[in-house]
């Protein structure tokens, strides 16, 4: 059983393009979700979180959606750069007793 | 700060081996946790632990054993190590468990033949 869901698996996006990546849970007892950032030969970093009672997080040019009544949330990329280009994981939790669960990844490609 | 330390960071087992992935941080977090990653298939959580002489079962803990006898150190026993066992270790440690996000150490690859 999946408890998060991620898509797509990759993505390939234009340098200044948007990237969006989708993710989408059922445990309707998770309250934290946070997105992860990983280059290939390290772990992973936190990149943003939100939780269910705010509906958007901007930070510079990365943004978490939150739809809680279609239990799914979304990472936006603005501008992106091929910096960026990296593997993304979205995660939920359900308290701070519990652990993360990870969704599979998103591997993005920014192309210059 | 050295932050999560992982050894080895590449390891070859034999069928039937043993081994210990060791982990330790040196931010006094009271929370750490291990997860494997296979290709495609995300990070799957093996144990974690909420404090020292705590641990619990995550999402595939079958194969892998765990101990915490202090804050800094929480390191993953293989025993009788299978070619399913192949794939790459992270170790991440965090404060409060969630809003100061977790730390993670830079993985160990093994590989089981």
């Amino acid at each position: 059983q999946q408890q998060v869901k991620q898509s797509p698996q990759s993505l390939i996006v234009q340098k200044g393009g948007i990237s969006i990546i989708n993710c989408a849970y059922e445990n309707t007892a998770f309250d934290y979700f946070p997105w992860y950032q990983q280059f290939p030969g390290k772990g992973p970093a936190l990149l943003i979180a939100i939780r269910p009672d705010v509906s958007e997080k901007k930070e510079g040019r990365f943004t978490i959606s939150f739809n809680k009544s279609a239990k799914q949330f979304s990472l936006h990329i603005m501008d992106s750069q091929p910096g960026d280009s990296a593997t993304y994981f979205c995660a939920a939790s359900r308290g701070a007793g519990t652990a993360l669960i990870f969704g599979k990844g998103t591997t993005l490609s920014v192309s210059s | 700060n050295a932050g999560v330390t992982q050894t080895p960071k590449f390891r070859i087992l034999k069928i039937g081996q043993s081994m210990t992935l060791q982990c330790t941080q040196d931010m006094n977090h009271n929370y750490m946790y291990w997860y494997r990653q296979d290709p495609g298939m995300g990070l799957k959580l093996i144990y974690y632990s909420v404090g020292a002489g705590i641990t619990d079962k995550g999402e595939v803990p079958n194969g892998y054993n765990v101990s915490r006898s202090t804050t800094e150190d929480f390191p993953l026993r293989l025993e009788l190590a299978a070619p399913s066992q192949t794939s790459v270790y992270f170790c991440a440690s965090s404060y409060n468990g969630e809003d100061d996000g977790y730390t993670f150490g830079s993985g160990t690859r093994l590989t089981v033949v």
